[in-house]
């Protein structure tokens, strides 16, 4: 299988504090994406790090991307109840078209 | 600018029974993709298409039928459901430029029970 592997598959943290979720692959990557998925909702797209990268940040979001360990992960700083969701990394192959999805990290944050 | 929109929402088929998922992208995008949800599984990608008129196979495209008639519009088709296509059914849309991959724009999904 060429899907990404999310750890850890579930994760519940206060609100204030930092939640980090790790995504490890086995083929080589074009670029590695994240998305964010709430419950019953379509995913929606929260960043992309190509290949040449090794971090890059978004707001509260930052990602790192080792493509000598195949792994990547998310920090998301100072987390807030909103944050409660599901994250995906998905990574794009070398010379594919499409992308292959992780199984997700379920993310609670509590109040 | 609606992005990607799904057609229906929900929907439950006895098994035998066909339908047709409609998903309409107004990005013009190039790339469509049609996935399945499943409880502990993540998205599995069933059918891709990379711009009208040509359709490719996924990882689980049994049972499954695609068309890209027009460059907005990605149909997905099931000639006789079976119990194992419960499921959520997402759509994704995206542009492609330079042979890099760019970010999926998702729909909201279609939920198919199979009695």
């Amino acid at each position: 299988s060429q899907q990404g592997e999310e750890d850890p598959q579930a994760l519940s943290i206060q609100e204030g504090e930092n939640a980090t979720m790790n995504c490890s692959y086995k083929t080589s990557i074009n670029n590695l994406q994240w998305y964010r998925q709430n419950s019953g909702r379509g995913l929606v797209h929260l960043i992309l790090i190509r290949s040449n990268e090794r971090e890059k940040h978004s707001g509260r979001l930052r990602v790192t991307l080792d493509t000598s360990k195949k792994s990547s992960s998310l920090l998301i700083t100072a987390s807030r109840a909103a944050d409660t969701a599901s994250y995906f990394c998905a990574t794009g192959p070398t010379g594919a078209n499409n992308l292959f999805f992780g199984t997700g990290t379920r993310l609670t944050v509590i109040p | 600018n609606a992005g990607v929109t799904q057609t229906p929402k929900f929907r439950v088929l006895k098994t035998g029974q066909s339908m047709t998922l409609l998903c309409a992208q107004d990005m013009n995008h190039e790339y469509m993709y049609w996935y399945r949800q499943d409880p502990g599984m993540g998205l599995r990608l069933i059918h891709y298409s990379v711009g009208e008129g040509t359709t490719a196979k996924g990882e689980v495209p049994d049972g499954y039928n695609v068309s890209r008639l027009k460059k907005q519009n990605f149909l997905l088709g099931l000639e006789s459901a079976a119990p194992s296509q419960t499921s959520v059914y997402f759509c994704a849309s995206s542009s492609h430029q330079r042979g890099s991959y760019n970010e999926q724009f998702f729909g909201p999904g279609t939920r198919l029970t199979v009695l």
